[in-house]
C-alpha cells in the first residue's frame, strides 16, 4: 500500500527564516502529488500540485515544491516565511484514485 | 460554483445514538473521498466512492460505519451507535472524474463536521 512519510511533525521559525518541509512516498509509479494547508479551524487548502511536466512547481503565497522522482519526494520551500504561514501541512499523493496523506506538519513562526 | 458542503458542522451525539453526515460535492464532481481527521494523527483515509459505487473502503471500520453515494443528493457517512471514540473531525473531498487511474485532478475539501460523542 502507499504510504506518504513527513519527518517533521513540528517546526518553528522565526519571521523571514527559511522552511523546507520533507515528504517521501513510497510507490514508484505514475502518481499525482498535492501539498496542502489546515489553518487553524479551518479546512484543507491546496498549497500547489504536481501531475507532470517542469518538477518544480510554484504555488500559492510564496510556495513551491520540488518533485525529485529518484527520492520519491516532494519538498515544500519557501524562502522567506511569514507569521501568518502558521499552519498545518499535509503532504498527500494520489494512486491510483485514493489519495493518501502524511502525518501533517505543524508550523509555528515566531513574529 | 459552491464548494463542497458539509453539514452539520457541529454534530453531538450521546453514546449508542446514530451520527449522519453529509456532504455534497462540487458541480461536476463524481468522487467523493472521506477522511477522519484526530489530533496529532493526521489524516486517516476512510471511503472512497462514486456516484452509486464504492470504490475503496479499506479506510473504513468494519463495523457500525458505512457510507453512500447515492445518484441523487449528498454522500452520507453514517456511524451506528456511536462511542467516545468516535469523537473526531471527518472531512469531505470531492473530485472531477479525470482521466487514467491517477486522474490528474485535485480534490477539494469541505469545512468538516466536527462529531462529540458525549
Amino acid at each position: 500500500a502507499q504510504s506518504v512519510s513527513q519527518h517533521n511533525h513540528h517546526v518553528i521559525l522565526s519571521e523571514a527564516a527559511s522552511l523546507e518541509l520533507g515528504c517521501n512516498y513510497s510507490y514508484g509509479g505514475t502518481v499525482n502529488l498535492f501539498w496542502y494547508v489546515q489553518y487553524p479551524g479551518q479546512h484543507l487548502q491546496l498549497l500547489l500540485k504536481y501531475f507532470s511536466g517542469d518538477p518544480l512547481v510554484k504555488g500559492i503565497k510564496g510556495f513551491e515544491a520540488e518533485f525529485i522522482k529518484s527520492k520519491f519526494s516532494f519538498n515544500l520551500r519557501k524562502p522567506s516565511v511569514q507569521w501568518s504561514d502558521t499552519a498545518e501541512y499535509f503532504c498527500a499523493v494520489r494512486h491510483p484514485g485514493r489519495l493518501y496523506f502524511g502525518r501533517g506538519t505543524q508550523l509555528t513562526v515566531w513574529p | 460554483n459552491a464548494g463542497v458542503m458539509q453539514n452539520p458542522r457541529h454534530l453531538v451525539r450521546r453514546r449508542g445514538q446514530e451520527a449522519r453526515l453529509r456532504c455534497s460535492p462540487m458541480k461536476g464532481h463524481s468522487h467523493v473521498y472521506w477522511y477522519r481527521q484526530l489530533p496529532e494523527e493526521g489524516l486517516k483515509f476512510m471511503v472512497y466512492l462514486q456516484k452509486e459505487n464504492i470504490i475503496d473502503e479499506s479506510g473504513m471500520p468494519k463495523e457500525r460505519f458505512s457510507a453512500e453515494f447515492p445518484k441523487e443528493g449528498p454522500s452520507i457517512l453514517r456511524i451506528q451507535q456511536v462511542v467516545r471514540g468516535d469523537s473526531a473531525a471527518y472531512f469531505c473531498a470531492s473530485s472531477p472524474p479525470g482521466q487514467g487511474a491517477v486522474k490528474n485532478t485535485e480534490a477539494f475539501f469541505g469545512q468538516g463536521t466536527r462529531l462529540t460523542v458525549v
